[in-house]
């Protein structure tokens, strides 16, 4: 069974760093895309981008890139989704999602979310 | 850009619904469908815009291809009542998903 577990609620300051963790099983992590959604509060889904974690290769949004890095670690089947310097406006619900196949395809699995918050 | 229509769709259970995502300009069939209830993760239903998911009944249909697109729910359940979100995957335009439409019931 695929699953994606994603690390706990986070509450931050404006200008801190954070990195959350999405850990996968159920499938070879090292061969599939593996994203980034965002829900802001009471909002839509958007797309950050994706990671292959085999080689860490990565593809950004263009709405995200510059403002989040993406990581992965095979060996022990984990993704990253880093900031270095947070903002109130990255309040947000964030998913991470296993592509069915290639880098731009349908997000079959979703992990449980992982809320952050970003307030002074 | 994906918009979906309508913003929110009131249909009595049993009923069937229809939902509709208009593309601004050609995907061919790279189109997913995600339902999300609230308090929870987005589950897929339907990608390659007609492809049923693993587990997804089949009261759920997708169809289309190009710039418009529908979601039919036929029979519809209690557990069916949420948000619903297309997504298109094409490589350009970027990435984006609708805006969402909320299904409720009458």
């Amino acid at each position: 069974e695929v699953q994606l577990v994603q690390s706990g609620t986070e509450v931050k300051k404006p200008g801190e760093s954070l990195r959350i963790s999405c850990k996968a099983s159920g499938y070879n992590f090292a061969s599939y895309w593996i994203g980034w959604v965002r829900q802001m509060p009471g909002k839509g889904l958007e797309w950050m981008g994706v990671i292959f974690p085999g080689d860490s290769e990565t593809r950004y949004s263009p709405s995200f890139q510059g403002q989040v890095t993406f990581s992965a670690d095979k060996s022990i089947n984990t993704a990253y989704l880093l900031w270095s310097s947070l903002k109130a406006s990255d309040s947000a619900m964030y998913y991470c999602v296993k592509s069915y196949s290639g880098s731009h395809s349908a997000l079959e699995y979703w992990g449980q979310g992982t809320l952050v918050t970003v307030s002074s | 850009v994906l918009t979906q229509s309508p913003a929110t769709l009131s249909v009595s259970p049993g009923e069937r619904a229809t939902l509709s995502c208009r593309a601004s300009q050609s995907i061919s069939t790279n189109l997913a469908w995600y339902q999300q209830k609230s308090g929870q993760a987005p589950r897929l239903l339907i990608y390659q815009a007609s492809t049923r998911a693993t587990g997804v009944p089949a009261r759920f249909s997708g169809s289309g291809s190009g710039t418009e697109f529908a979601l039919t729910i036929n029979s519809l359940q209690s557990e069916d009542f949420a948000v619903y979100y297309c997504h298109h995957y094409n490589v350009w335009p970027p990435v984006t998903f609708g805006q969402g439409t909320r299904l409720e019931i009458k």
